[in-house]
């Protein structure tokens, strides 16, 4: 199976703030990865597919960037809605997803 | 609009099995995949597997083979994911979620609490 790992694991950071959340695959994974966003108590929400495309209705502060096996995502300008729990996904071979990134405010 | 809609909460005790229904509206339900995904409390996300629900062919995650059975009744729109020999470890939270082309999932179910205890 694939292992994807997430740094940082959690990070406190201020409104307006860029905030960076990277992404590595064991292999090569093309551009088959995926990010989402959790809330307490929510399912997760689809931000990013195929390693850089925005998915329908997300703000455009949110990009995603890599191939291979490093991947970043990148919010540009930290809004209050914007803390919760990140994950990578990589759909290359089956499923599995990176461990998280906390986003929490500083 | 785009709508997965899961059965309720469910407690078991171990070594029973538990199945979950996710019934599918607002889109053609056999035109995608249906993922299943869990989280236990305060743990990450764990892709269990996928159904095509045109063919009924399925794939699991290599850990729950010979646990989980996936299956659908298209009449209705609705997926179900049963999951059997019940353990403590697999009290969680069970969602289902739409297949989008490229392996992504771009819509959730509101997740359904199976909690295991004797």
């Amino acid at each position: 199976d694939i292992q994807m790992t997430q740094s940082p694991s959690s990070l406190s950071a201020s409104v307006g703030d860029r905030v960076t959340i990277t992404c590595r695959a064991s292999q090569s994974i093309s551009s088959y990865l995926n990010w989402y966003q959790q809330k307490p108590g929510k399912a997760p929400k689809l931000l990013i597919y195929a390693a850089s495309s925005l998915q329908s209705g997300v703000p455009s502060r949110f990009s995603g960037s890599g191939s291979g096996t490093d991947f970043t995502l990148t919010i540009s300008s930290l809004q209050p809605e914007d803390f919760a729990t990140y994950y990578c996904q990589q759909s290359y071979s089956t499923v599995t997803f990176g461990p998280g990134t906390k986003v929490d405010i500083k | 609009q785009v709508q997965l809609v899961q059965s309720g909460a469910e407690v078991k005790k171990p070594g029973a099995s538990v199945k979950v229904s996710c019934k599918a509206s607002g889109y053609t339900f056999t035109s995608y995949d249906i993922n299943w995904v869990r989280q236990a409390t305060g743990q990450g996300l764990e892709w269990m597997g996928w159904m095509n629900p045109n063919s009924g062919n399925t794939g699991y995650a290599q850990k729950f083979q010979g646990r989980v059975t996936m299956t659908r009744n298209t009449s209705i729109s609705t997926a179900y994911m049963e999951l059997s020999s019940l353990r403590s470890e697999d009290t969680a939270v069970y969602y289902c979620a739409r297949g989008a082309p490229g392996g992504a999932v771009d819509y959730w179910g509101q997740g359904t609490l199976v909690t295991v205890s004797s």
